[in-house]
């Protein structure tokens, strides 16, 4: 099937610095979810964009969906090192298809 | 929120051995479980789709019969790695989508498996 496209692979960040991560489809699609996994975690749902230009915050992050539904962000404002982990990107009803995900490293 | 465990977190076993591993839902009841296996430093890929009452669905690629998946009840859903080798080392999480909102999915804990 059609995959999702992430980037970036990694980042690594001063803790205080902003990160965003980028999803990106070559097909429009229905929904999109984001979740986050801790190291030697398990995923953890953050939130799902639906809308067309969707905005989405919950705290420091923010989430988007494009205005064609083929993209989305995750945007961190001052991270901080309880952010560490790796962000996946996800699109599908019940049957996910993840998105390679990002993982955030912070110095502290 | 809804809870999904697994069971065991993590096992360790010989090759050629089969190893059986539990997802259950604790406080609500699922019809369908997937089945995800995630290697290191990469994602999480879908295996199979368990559905209560009638036999799973795999992703292509998935051998059924290396992976026995059985949906017993409402609650569990097993997934039984069969003559298990080194390369079926692996995170094998599942997920059950959450009651009442289809789009939500709920994931276990994960169990992480050694095959020597």
């Amino acid at each position: 099937g059609q995959q999702v496209m992430q980037i970036p692979q990694y980042q690594h960040v001063q803790e205080g610095e902003d990160f965003t991560t980028y999803c990106n489809s070559s097909t429009t699609l229905s929904n999109i979810q984001w979740y986050k996994q801790r190291p030697g975690g398990h995923p953890v749902f953050l939130i799902q964009l639906v809308k067309s230009g969707e905005v989405k915050k919950q705290k420091r992050l923010t989430f988007q969906f494009g205005e064609a539904k083929k993209n989305s962000s995750l945007h961190i404002t001052a991270t901080q090192t309880t952010d560490v982990g790796t962000y996946f990107c996800a699109k599908g009803a019940q049957k996910l298809v993840f998105g390679q995900g990002t993982r955030l490293t912070i110095n502290p | 929120g809804a809870v999904v465990s697994q069971h065991p977190s993590w096992v360790i076993c010989k090759s050629g051995t089969s190893v059986k591993i539990e997802c259950r839902s604790l406080d609500f009841q699922a019809t369908t479980m997937f089945w995800y296996r995630q290697f290191p430093k990469q994602s999480l890929m879908l295996m199979a789709t368990s559905n209560e009452g009638s036999k799973a669905t795999y992703e292509q690629g998935v051998e059924k019969d290396k992976f026995l998946i059985n949906h017993a009840s409402l609650t569990l859903s097993t997934l039984t790695v069969t003559s298990a080798h080194p390369e079926d080392s692996s995170f094998y999480i599942c997920s059950a989508p959450a009651a009442g909102m289809t789009d939500t999915q709920y994931f276990g804990p994960g169990t992480r498996l050694t095959v020597l």
